[in-house]
């Protein structure tokens, strides 16, 4: 099993949607929890960054960590084709070493 | 503020030959990270480096090696390459704040390799 679960997708979601991306994880240790969106031929860019349980906002991006059930998620409101992307979570573990999700590839259609 | 520079873009390679390549961190970024993307196995930790010294490291062979030069900046190296390390290759830095305090890390655009 690995230490952390993402869908890989596709999703696919029409224009003005809600997207709601979740990752699952094993190790209780881990304490910062990240959101990264890759665009095709560029590296991951960081969305979101948390510590420990409970919700951060910024625009759009509602980041939720419920340690209790080693569950995290991404939320986007109004999402726009220019949000097409794959969004990767990672969790720290030890020095700057990231685990990540599989990612999951996110399509919004006009 | 600059991001973080990877050099060059792209590369193809033949199998075991050696490569180079090269990061400079954002600017007042002391620590390092090395990150190798595939499509299978996804994106996995290289090594860190911090004041030109290897904290942490991942699960590569010994043919992966890095190091980090006292301007920050930072390069790896991947000896008698295979067909399988062909890969994304990322490099990412981060702030070392007072008291330890974690800063997240910030990812260049990555080095693609190509070994035939």
């Amino acid at each position: 099993q690995k230490e952390v679960e993402q869908d890989p997708g596709p999703l696919s979601v029409p224009e003005g949607a809600i997207v709601s991306l979740n990752c699952t994880y094993s190790n209780s240790a881990f304490q910062y929890f990240m959101w990264y969106r890759q665009y095709s031929r560029k590296g991951p860019e960081l969305l979101m960054y948390t510590y420990s349980s409970g919700n951060k906002e910024d625009g759009r991006f509602t980041a939720q960590v419920d340690k209790s059930s080693k569950y995290i998620s991404l939320f986007i409101r109004d999402s726009q084709p220019s949000d097409s992307a794959t969004y990767l979570c990672a969790m720290r573990s030890g020095y700057n070493k990231l685990i990540f999700g599989a990612g999951t590839r996110l399509a919004v259609h006009p | 503020k600059a991001g973080v520079t990877q050099t060059p873009r792209y590369l193809i390679k033949t199998r075991g030959q050696q490569v180079t390549l090269s990061c400079s961190p954002i600017s007042g970024h002391r620590s390092v990270s090395w990150y190798q993307q595939t499509p299978g196995q996804g994106l996995q930790f290289l090594f860190e480096y911090f004041s030109e010294t290897q904290r942490n490291k991942g699960n590569f062979p010994g043919r992966f090696s890095g190091r980090q030069f006292s301007n920050s900046r930072s390069e790896m190296n991947v000896s008698t390459l295979e067909l399988g390390d062909s890969a994304l290759y990322l490099c990412a830095s981060s702030q070392i704040k007072t008291g330890g305090q974690n800063s997240p890390l910030h990812f260049g655009n990555g080095t693609r390799l190509t070994v035939t």
